[in-house]
């Protein structure tokens, strides 16, 4: 069984396009977060949620925008997409006092 | 907030040497430090950690040393194989209050037959 996993694995898309990902862990860890991982391999922190409620909302453009219907998934969504937004996006879920577990990963082609 | 500063960012090694990646943090509250290893194409995998209380990890050919006092940790990978090829990144955890870890920039070791 995958510990967390996000759809789509890749994911090839116009300029103005709205698309979203989709992130599921059953680990029945209570935080899941959002990374975007640049062409320079930095993982950057975009949002974290803590049972259901948005804790961690980092600078990033608000056409970006994550939800939790419940503690075990977390989607993003991002609206009206741009060039600059082509990155890996990792989900990732976390055990308190210890690491992340992360999803394979969304490659975001934006054309 | 923290900071955490890794080096080098790039290394290459005969296969057989040993590998060394140090990182320094900030926050002197810190009291959780993993370390994770992303080949090419694939997951950031955690492969170890240690905790504030303890100096020293190790397992099999990978250990982990912690030096509380000056704020930085190491990762050390003796006999290096091919397969360790790949892109490691440190964090560190704030510990109460903090749901973040906070990453490195990363290291690639590339691990030459």
């Amino acid at each position: 069984d995958t510990a967390v996993s996000q759809t789509p694995k890749y994911l090839v898309t116009q300029m103005g396009n709205d698309k979203s990902i989709k992130c599921e862990q059953n680990l029945g860890h209570d935080t899941m977060y959002w990374y975007k991982q640049d062409s320079k391999k930095f993982l950057k922190i975009m949002f974290s949620y803590n049972n259901k409620e948005l804790i961690i909302n980092e600078t990033v453009p608000n056409r970006f925008s994550p939800k939790s219907p419940d503690k075990a998934h977390l989607n993003l969504h991002i609206n009206s997409l741009e060039l600059g937004d082509s990155a890996v996006y990792f989900c990732a879920s976390r055990d308190r006092g210890r690491g992340y577990t992360f999803g394979s990963g969304t490659r975001l082609t934006v054309v | 907030g923290e900071n955490v500063e890794q080096h080098p960012s790039t290394l290459s090694v005969q296969e057989g040497d040993s590998a060394v990646i140090k990182c320094t943090y900030s926050d002197s509250a810190s009291n959780y430090f993993p370390w994770y290893k992303q080949e090419l194409g694939k997951r950031p995998q955690l492969i170890i950690d240690i905790r504030s209380n303890v100096g020293e990890k190790k397992d099999q050919r990978i250990a982990v040393t912690l030096n509380k006092t000056a704020k930085h940790f190491s990762l050390h990978i003796t006999e290096t194989q091919p397969e360790d090829s790949a892109v490691y990144f440190c964090a560190v955890y704030s510990g109460a209050g903090s749901y973040q870890l906070t990453f490195g920039k990363g290291t690639k070791l590339s691990v030459i037959p």
